[in-house]
């Protein structure tokens, strides 16, 4: 089965330790994505990798990193300069050709609480 | 700056047709999705329009004016299961912009 995973689905960590969050697929995708998701909120873009070994910041990357071995592997590391990062995470995926029909297929999520 | 506006929650009678509206200012525009995502699940893609006018599929429909900067997804023959949160998305340049998100809550 193709897809994306995401774990673990629920995180808590104490205020101050840097956490990451795993996100996997096996789409053969070359653009994944992560989402932030807070309550009532649409999806902020966080960081966006359009090639292995390489990503750009999205519109608020503050207080995150991420990295781009592996095609199938995108993790987002929450680091401790993250101010308020109690939120639901979502990993995404699509073929990345740009002007052209590109889906996006979601992780089923990782909600990360902050103690 | 991009900006996608949607209306927050709208209530509508199983059976019956809704329409969600979304309007939008972008840089740029490759085309635009609806997604449907029910509360604390992942998105789930419904439709996609780039060109000009009204795709179907089965009860679901949405419309596109690029023009105009506007889109509607269309629902009809409403169901419970379809309360949920309806997210319109536009694809530019290699990023998804998201608007807020529209309620939707279905009732009896």
């Amino acid at each position: 089965d193709g897809g994306i995973t995401q774990s673990p689905k629920y995180l808590f960590r104490k205020e101050g330790q840097n956490v990451t969050l795993s996100c996997e697929q096996n789409l053969n995708h070359d653009a994944m994505y992560w989402y932030r998701q807070d309550p009532g909120q649409g999806l902020r873009l966080i960081y966006y990798s359009q090639i292995v070994n390489d990503f750009q910041k999205g519109d608020i990357a503050e207080g995150y990193s991420v990295s781009r071995e592996k095609k199938e592997s995108f993790p987002l590391t929450v680091t401790s300069a993250q101010k308020n990062p109690t939120a639901f995470y979502l990993c995404a995926s699509s073929t990345g050709t740009s002007g052209s029909y590109n889906e996006q297929f979601f992780g089923p999520g990782t909600r990360l609480t902050v103690l | 700056g991009q900006n996608i506006d949607q209306p927050t929650e709208m209530t509508a009678t199983e059976g019956a047709i809704v329409q969600i509206n979304c309007t939008y200012q972008t840089s740029g525009f490759n085309g635009l999705f609806w997604y449907q995502q029910h509360a604390g699940e992942a998105p789930t893609f419904l439709s996609y329009n780039v060109l000009d006018g009204l795709e179907e599929k089965g009860r679901f429909s949405s419309f596109l004016s690029r023009s105009k900067g506007y889109s509607y997804l269309l629902l009809k023959e409403l169901q419970m299961k379809d309360s949920a949160s309806y997210l319109c998305a536009v694809y530019n340049f290699n990023k998804f912009y998201f608007g807020s998100g529209t309620k939707l809550n279905v009732k009896p």
